[in-house]
């Protein structure tokens, strides 16, 4: 069973703080991981892939990969109110994606 | 800016009752997905097509929904009848080229049975 694990939340972060938010996954063999945005009643939206170990910036946003400990990261620095949203990670198996239940980020003015 | 197009965008229909939901999507992606999300969780795949072919419909409830993709480019999901337990955001999302994994959503259709 593929599994991707997220903490549900709700993080609390203050406003121009640094948000981390971490997902881990079962599949030693996963190769392309992604962040998506999704906020409430929304579709879900795509912010970020990566797919080597390490770190990819984006703006004010920073995924990390850490394959060997099977777990990715989103740092969102300077936060805003408008980052408030549930964020899915989403790990490609074979040719699908397993996603996890997301984690519900709250940014506080 | 090339996006997925669903409509309708909110359903409310009474159990026992045929619905469907259409997706376009982005213009040369191949592959269509259908998901289905429950509030608090993360997309489920319903169906996943490449062109008109069906992928995998593992995670289909074959004996009320049913998915087609005729000519290869847009899509529609059918459920008949529909149960209280369909109520949910129905989500389609396309993927380009071979090699790329990134998936791309439309609004999502918003399913109420009553």
């Amino acid at each position: 069973q593929k599994e991707v694990e997220q903490n549900s939340g709700p993080l609390s972060v203050p406003e121009g703080a640094i948000a981390s938010l971490n997902c881990t996954y079962s599949d030693r063999g996963s190769q392309s991981f992604f962040w998506y945005r999704q906020y409430s009643g929304k579709s879900p939206e795509l912010i970020m892939f990566i797919y080597s170990n390490g770190d990819k910036e984006d703006g004010r946003f920073t995924a990390q990969l850490n394959k060997a400990s099977q777990y990715v990261s989103l740092l969102i620095r300077d936060s805003q109110p408008s980052d408030s949203a549930t964020y899915l990670c989403a790990v490609k198996f074979n040719y699908q994606l397993i996603w996890g239940a997301g984690t519900k980020l709250i940014i506080k003015p | 800016e090339a996006e997925v197009a669903q409509s309708p965008r909110y359903k409310i229909t009474e159990k026992s009752q045929a619905v469907a939901f259409w997706c376009d999507p982005i213009s040369g992606h191949a592959t269509l997905y259908w998901y289905r999300q429950i509030l608090g969780q993360g997309p489920e795949l319903l169906v996943q097509f490449q062109d008109e072919s069906v992928v995998d419909d593992s995670q289909l409830p074959k004996d009320r929904f049913s998915a087609e993709r005729l000519k290869g480019v847009d899509s529609t999901l059918k459920i008949q009848p529909a149960e209280l337990g369909d109520s949910a955001m129905y989500l389609c999302a396309s993927r380009g080229a071979s090699g790329r994994a990134e998936q791309y959503f439309g609004p999502g259709t918003r399913l109420t049975v009553t």
